[in-house]
């Protein structure tokens, strides 16, 4: 069974602060995605990384997947209130099944 | 469909009752995923579909859950007399079968035993 750990489970910061937010597993993915959810709605993609060593960058999100492909990091820049949300990461095994973490809880506070 | 659709998006029954939950995928995704949700938790795997055959059953969480889906598109989630700790929200979601895809989630089945 493939396993993802998220950490921290809980965040509350004040705007404008950074942030990391962690996804971990013993097993090595095809691929990692980061979702994000808003209360009352399903979880929407955010970014994939594919390469082990990859860093994508979406405005003031930064994606990293670790070399061996069993890690990846989420920081934030100067958090804002708009990114209030809970944050998945999924990994994707050789089946194509998904495996989501249980997920960050990330408040920002004006 | 424009995206994922899953009806009802709320249920209230009583304990001990049937329920079914349906989901409409994107139309040619061939994969589909079943979460369940509990209030301000992440996303608990139940099950999945490639087609309309299910590879892993190993997050259903007792007998009294089962799923079918037919026609490589509509898929429904029975829960079988149901019990308080089933209140959650039943979250669907599709996807291309090939990879690094993307997996497009419905609102969710808000289900509150009671």
């Amino acid at each position: 069974t493939q396993l993802l750990e998220q950490s921290p489970q809980f965040l509350s910061i004040q705007e404008g602060e950074n942030l990391t937010v962690y996804c971990n597993s013993s097993s090595v993915f095809s691929s990692l995605q980061w979702y994000r959810q808003e209360p009352g709605e399903g979880p929407v993609l955010l970014v994939t990384v594919v390469t082990g060593g990859e860093v994508k960058k979406l405005k003031r999100l930064t994606f990293q997947f670790g070399d061996a492909r069993k890690d990846s990091s989420l920081h934030i820049t100067a958090a804002q209130p708009g990114d209030t949300g809970l944050y998945l990461c999924a990994g994707e095994g050789s089946n194509y099944k998904l495996t989501f973490g249980k997920g960050t809880l990330l408040t920002v506070n004006p | 469909g424009a995206g994922v659709s899953q009806s009802p998006s709320n249920k209230v029954t009583e304990k001990g009752k049937d329920v079914e939950l349906r989901c409409d995928p994107i139309s040619g995704h061939t994969a589909l995923y079943w979460y369940r949700q509990r209030l301000g938790q992440g996303l608990e795997f139940l099950i999945y579909f490639q087609g309309n055959s299910a590879p892993d059953k190993s997050g259903l969480p007792s007998d009294r859950f089962s799923a079918e889906r037919t026609g490589e598109s509509v898929s429904t989630l029975t829960i079988q007399r149901t019990q308080q700790e089933d209140s959650a929200v039943y979250l669907c979601a599709s996807s291309l079968a090939l990879v690094n895809t993307e997996a497009f989630f419905g609102q969710g089945t808000r289900l509150t035993v009671v």
